[in-house]
Parts: structure tokens; sequence; C-alpha cells
């Protein structure tokens, strides 16, 4: 019962930027939207997260739009190393205690592939 | 920092007998750990949350008994596969979350196990 939905599949060539769309139209207002990359045979390594705003740090950019019903991340230079799967993930805010607490539910996410 | 180590990366048992892996935090304290199964070509599946000195809440479908979870301190938790079968063999993958420190969860590189 994944809350987003994103393209199975994308190609990026190197240098350019890459950006992977999610829709999450049944989002809440208490939702965050996270953004994790598992490269092959690896744990997932957090990217970026945002409630309504745009943000920006060194690895991506997260652009979310303003009914907060879709968002793109953004790796401006794409690298080969950028090559994973790439999960959108939406999550309720800190909440302390419950079963509910802290927990990712990961979809199938977007297989990013980075070109030469 | 926020560091999260496995061990063993990989492990190969026989049918019928059990597998301990485990999870470390290394340069902070987990208020709590997760644990994820990811089969070939599919997603991260939460199998099961513990809290540092309490029992682990398992998700619907996850036998408890075969999956034991530890959690004996704020740094360690394991998981312990009993009785394995060529069924369990799959990239097992623990998450550590300091709610102290953010609300982000620290993913380890994963436990490659083999049933034979």
């Amino acid at each position: 019962d994944a809350k987003t939905t994103q393209p199975t599949s994308m190609d990026c060539a190197e240098g350019r930027a890459a950006n992977l769309p999610c829709n999450h139209s049944t989002i809440s207002g208490n939702e965050y939207v996270y953004w994790y990359r598992q490269i092959h045979s690896q744990g997932p390594q957090y990217i970026i997260h945002g409630l309504k705003n745009n943000e920006t740090n060194e690895m991506a950019s997260l652009i979310i739009t303003e009914d907060r019903k879709s968002s793109t991340l953004i790796l401006p230079h794409a690298t080969l190393r950028d090559t994973a799967v790439y999960y959108c993930i939406v999550r309720p805010r800190a909440n302390a205690g419950g079963t509910s607490y802290g927990k990712l539910t990961f979809g199938q996410g977007t297989i990013l592939t980075v070109h030469p | 920092g926020a560091v999260v180590s496995q061990h063993p990366s990989w492990v190969i048992c026989k049918s019928g007998t059990s597998v301990k892996i485990e999870c470390r935090s290394l340069d902070f304290q987990a208020t709590t750990m997760f644990w994820y199964r990811q089969f070939p070509k599919q997603s991260l599946m939460l199998m099961a949350t513990s809290n540092e000195g309490s029992k682990a809440t398992y998700e619907q479908g996850v036998e408890k008994d075969k999956f034991l979870i530890n959690h004996a301190s704020l740094t360690l938790s394991t998981l312990t596969v009993t009785s394995a079968h060529p069924e369990d063999s799959s990239f097992y993958i623990c998450s550590a979350l300091a709610d102290y420190i953010s609300y982000e969860q620290y993913f380890g590189p994963g436990t490659r196990l083999t049933v034979t």
C-alpha cells in the first residue's frame, strides 16, 4: 500500500541533470516527502526530505508542487555513480511513539541509469 | 557520523541451521532499529521494529518464532534466522533511528544470506 507512484526506470546522460518524478496525490498535511536511493547490493542512502518548501543539499534538490501532490528529485549533474534505485516515500512527522513511529514503506522505486 | 554496520556481510549456511546477523550503530545510540528483507529485483520489506529493552514488533506475515530479534543495548540489535530454509535466502538490511539526533533512519550495508 505504497502511497507513491514513480516511473519504473529512467535514463540520463552523464553530466546532465536527472529529474525523477514522484506522485503522492493522497499525501496528508502531516506527511513529509523523503527520498532514498539504493545502489546495487548496498543499504539505502538518505538523500533529502521536505514538507512543502523546496529543499536543496549537497546531493540533490527537491521540488514539491504547491498542492503537494507530486514532487521531483533533481540530481543537477548526474555521474555514473548515481546509477541506483531511487525511492520516494511519504512519511508522517516525528511522533512520540505509536506503532508507525519511524516506519518507512518502500515502493518499487525508479531505476536510474546514468550513461557515459 | 551516523554509521551503521552489519556483520557478517554475507553468509552461507545449510538448511536447518540458524544464523545470527548483527546490526550496530557505531557512533550514536539507536532508540529504534528496524529489520528489512529484500528479495532479488524487489523492494525492501519491513520485517520488524525493535526498541532497546523491549520485545520487537513484527509486521504482518513475519514469523516471530523464526526471525528472533534481540535489541539488548542501544547500539546493538541481532536478527537470528532459525531453522533456515532456502526460501529464507535474501538480503537482510537493518536501519537505526536516534530520535534525539534527528528523525532519519540510517541504514546498514546489508547481509546476503544464502541457505543451501
